[in-house]
């Protein structure tokens, strides 16, 4: 059973273009969660979707950042017209549900950087 | 906001060694508490969690934390340390529960080096 799979691992995007990172979930997992790490500080939320919904995106930027779980295929955070500071490791975990008992696997991130 | 410190930016400890790396958590209430390990080129993996009850939890790989509410810690322990051991760990807090792994809140992380 292959973990949760991210690609690119390593994306380099000129500022204004868009960046696309995938995350498939394991097998049988309906629920994706994505986080940031800047550099020097902390993994931080970003976005909770299940199957087609967005769940909670109360830490997504408000411009330029969306994220979405179609019926088929990966889960895609999009950044559209990048800047500097979107240079970041992108992570992203799945679970197969939310009980509390429940694991989430991370996947090995994504990183951007933005030149 | 609830915050997460992870003191020790890096540790160097000889295999064999005890360990112990901290974590304190700044939130009102008692929150839901985590530790992750992240091996060069890997995802994070879970340690241990702590949502409830007793306060020493036992994880995989032989560590243990235990969550001292009034010294706002959840510091990470193993008696004795192997080589492989060697990763970055992160301590991690969720406000309330609202899914395994929604709003998480990381600490800038411990590496961890073993020497031999």
């Amino acid at each position: 059973n292959a973990g949760v799979m991210q690609n690119p691992r390593h994306l380099v995007r000129r500022r204004g273009q868009e960046a696309r990172l995938r995350c498939s979930p394991m097998k049988g997992h309906s629920h994706v969660y994505w986080y940031r790490q800047l550099p020097e500080e902390g993994l931080k939320f970003m976005v909770y979707l299940q199957k087609e919904n967005i769940i909670d995106e109360s830490g997504m930027p408000k411009e330029r950042f969306s994220a979405e779980f179609p019926k088929e295929g990966p889960s895609i955070l999009r950044i559209q017209q990048v800047v500097r500071g979107d240079s970041a490791a992108y992570f992203c975990a799945s679970s197969p549900g939310r009980d509390m008992n429940t694991e989430a696997f991370f996947g090995q991130g994504t990183r951007l950087t933005v030149v | 906001a609830q915050s997460v410190t992870q003191p020790d930016i890096h540790i160097t400890v000889s295999e064999g060694a005890s360990l112990e790396l901290r974590c304190n958590y700044s939130y009102g209430a008692t929150p839901y508490l985590f530790w992750y390990v992240q091996s060069p080129g890997q995802g994070l993996q879970l340690l241990l969690k702590y949502f409830s009850g007793d306060t020493l939890v036992q994880g995989i790989k032989g560590f243990e934390a235990e969550f001292k509410r009034s010294q706002s810690s959840f510091n990470l322990r193993k008696p004795s340390v192997h080589w492989s051991d060697a990763a970055e760990y992160f301590c991690a807090v969720a406000l309330g529960f609202t899914g395994t792994a929604s709003k998480l809140t990381f600490g800038t992380g411990t590496r961890l080096q073993v020497t031999l």
